[in-house]
């Protein structure tokens, strides 16, 4: 079985600031971690995913994710927010099941994301 | 790569009647559809998971009688609330999987979402 603890619902920080949004999972399997952003009334947008290789895994919009296997975690990053970063963020782990079942994912309870001017 | 779209965006029907919302994989074969139902405020609730050809697996809960799911085709996936109510109202996200995304098997890629509104 897997979940997802996203620790902080609502994140604020200042623009031009670091943003931290942390992520801590579980997982029966080596895992397959994601970072999905949503906009207010929009659908899921990928940032990022780690399956295997390299554990710092970079995406779109300039942030990126370290996957730590000791920590159990993958807490995203951006050195530099932006007003257009507000959002809300979800972290998620596949169950990495194939076809024909499909792989799964668990989502963590999402943080909402405030950049102040 | 990896577009999908849903239709229709925003939806509002009168309680009784049945709505249907389509779920398409625009430049890949989707070979996994999945269907969310999101609150506000909340996470996304997986709904069911479909394979292109084959019945839906419908998570506990989720009544499969009320909520049909179709994936007749490697693009397109339908999600027809029956008899819909007020309690129904809600925000409904498909993903896809499949080959020839950018992310292959492994990774969902979503649709826009549909809110339905059911007076």
């Amino acid at each position: 079985a897997q979940s997802v603890t996203q620790l902080g619902s609502h994140v604020s920080v200042s623009e031009g600031a670091l943003v931290l949004l942390r992520c801590n999972y579980s997982s029966s399997v080596p895992p397959y971690l994601f970072w999905y952003v949503q906009y207010p009334n929009q659908g899921l947008q990928l940032l990022l995913k780690y399956t295997t290789g390299a554990t710092l895994v970079k995406g779109i919009n300039g942030f990126e994710a370290e996957f730590k296997k000791s920590e159990t975690s993958f807490h995203l990053t951006k050195p530099s927010a932006h007003m257009s970063d507000a959002a809300e963020y979800f972290c998620a782990v596949s169950d990495r099941q194939h076809h024909p079942s499909g792989s799964r994912l668990t989502f963590g309870e999402g943080t909402q994301l405030t950049v102040n001017p | 790569g990896a577009v999908v779209s849903q239709h229709p965006s925003r939806v509002i029907c009168k309680s009784g009647t049945s709505v249907k919302i389509e779920c398409r994989s625009l430049d890949f074969q989707a070979t996994t559809m999945f269907w969310y139902r999101q609150f506000p405020k909340q996470s996304l609730m997986l709904m069911a998971t479909s394979n292109e050809g084959s019945k839906a697996t419908y998570e506990q809960g989720v009544e499969k009688d009320k909520f049909l799911i179709n994936h007749a085709s490697l693009t397109l996936s339908t999600l027809t609330v029956t008899s819909a109510h007020p309690e129904d109202s809600s925000f409904y996200i498909c993903s896809a999987s499949g080959v020839g995304g950018q992310g292959g098997t492994d990774t969902q890629y979503f649709g826009p979402g549909t809110r339905l509104t059911v007076l």
